[in-house]
């Protein structure tokens, strides 16, 4: 079935630091792919996605480019804050009409001032 | 109020209780889901409502069981619930249209069953 890896945490950066989180995934269709932050105390939030090959999906600062020859979705940010501190997922929806999202299990980033 | 709300945040429970956990999408999508996040494991997919029906259940207990009287309500319906199911519940939404949509999820209620 389908699988999302990401790169075990926790990630501990100093401010202004460049940040990398490595995801991975296995499907057999071409599916999303999805990064969703985690605020301590709240809800997963969207942080971006990409749809098909070569998508780079950005926001905030943050950026992944669907890599399909690599099945990679690796999560980048140049600088990191110290509000950037929280849990990261990576996740997948598949192509063949469910609506099923399948997560990895989470990279826990803290960034100190 | 916008998005996702879920109520209560905060639940501490006897496994010989019964209770409920609310969540309401005020976005007009068309899909509801029930995540369970236990420490240390992925998010688990619950169930998924799409159009008000079911159509996902992944073998979860019996002592869990959704309604979703409308579009906008989705409820998880508690009773002799076991230590184990102490976790962050999550729910999300997103409009069906095709498969790949986006969810948006709530903040979550945090249950502790004692």
């Amino acid at each position: 079935g389908d699988s999302v890896t990401q790169m075990e945490g926790p990630v501990t950066l100093s401010e202004e630091a460049f940040l990398t989180i490595n995801c991975t995934y296995t499907a057999t269709g071409y599916p999303s792919l999805f990064w969703y932050v985690q605020y301590p105390g709240e809800g997963l939030q969207l942080l971006l996605k990409a749809t098909k090959a070569d998508d780079k999906g950005s926001n905030k600062g943050f950026e992944a480019t669907y890599r399909k020859e690599t099945t990679s979705f690796h999560l980048e940010k140049g600088s990191v804050q110290v509000s950037d501190s929280a849990v990261y997922f990576c996740a997948l929806s598949d192509q063949g009409g469910s609506e099923k999202l399948v997560f990895g299990k989470g990279t826990k980033l803290t960034v100190n001032p | 109020e916008t998005g996702v709300t879920q109520t209560p945040r905060h639940l501490v429970m006897g496994m010989t209780n019964k209770k409920s956990l609310k969540c309401e999408q005020h976005l007009g999508h068309n899909a509801m889901y029930w995540y369970k996040q236990s420490a240390k494991k992925p998010l688990e997919l619950m169930f998924v409502y799409s159009l008000e029906e079911r159509v996902e259940n992944n073998s979860v207990p019996s002592r869990f069981s959704p309604e979703c009287p409308n579009s906008s309500h989705l409820f998880l319906h508690l009773h002799t619930l076991q230590p184990e199911d102490s976790a962050l519940y999550l729910c999300a939404s997103s409009q069906v249209a095709g498969g790949q949509e986006t969810q948006y999820f709530g903040p979550g209620t945090r249950l502790l069953v004692l």
